[in-house]
């Protein structure tokens, strides 16, 4: 069974600065990685993936992540945020089926 | 299009009465879920049908009971609602259990 676990519970941040949110995953078999985001009262929508190929994957609204074999992690990037990126932010890891973390809060403040 | 549909949107009842919810998905997907989220966003997942039959059943009380009466429907009727069950209930699908999940606007369930 595989399972991921998001190291920050939340994240507060000033507009335009770069932002970090990590995650770790452990599994016994080859794995798919997500991050999704989840914006206030609304459901989960995909930011990026990861399959295979390259290991710095591309995602919606400016967020990239990088797969990191050695170090299990895959981390998401932005290198400037606004105050609309405010959301709670999920990272899931399928093998045999889909677990999701527990969810980082990322909060920018003007 | 809406890709995955749930309805109702909110959902407030009294303590030992039934509901249930609805969900669609217009995606051909083969795969569907229902997760249930608390007050801590923490998501978890409940059910997972694969055309139509029940893959995943994790530890949830059995008055939870999903329905899946073709592939692109799946139904979660509760039983005897308890203060504890009031959370945000999402649904899901994915074409099998290794893509990206397509997730409803989710089901605010209060039960008073």
């Amino acid at each position: 069974a595989q399972s991921v676990t998001q190291l920050d519970s939340q994240v507060p941040v000033f507009e335009e600065a770069p932002v970090e949110l990590r995650c770790n995953y452990s599994s016994s078999v080859s794995v798919y990685l997500f991050w999704y985001v989840q914006y206030p009262n609304q459901g989960l929508q995909l930011l990026l993936k990861y399959l295979s190929g390259s290991t710095l994957v591309k995602g919606i609204n400016g967020f990239e992540a990088e797969f990191n074999k050695s170090q299990t992690s895959f981390h998401l990037r932005k290198p400037s945020v606004h105050i609309s990126d405010t959301a709670e932010y999920f990272c899931a890891v399928s093998g045999n089926d889909m677990r999701f973390g527990a969810g980082t809060r990322l909060t920018v403040k003007p | 299009d809406t890709a995955v549909s749930q309805t109702p949107k909110y959902l407030v009842t009294q303590m030992g009465n039934d509901k249930s919810i609805k969900c669609e998905q217009n995606l051909g997907h083969d795969t569907m879920y229902w997760y249930k989220q608390d007050s801590k966003k923490f998501l978890k997942i409940m059910f997972s049908y694969n055309n139509k039959e029940l893959i995943i059943n994790e530890t949830v009380p059995n008055r939870f009971s999903p329905k899946s009466p073709d592939k692109a429907h799946l139904n979660l009727h509760i039983n005897s609602l308890e203060l504890g069950d009031s959370a945000v209930y999402f649904c899901a699908s994915s074409l099998d259990s290794y893509n990206e999940q397509f997730f409803g606007p989710g089901t605010r369930l209060t039960v008073l």
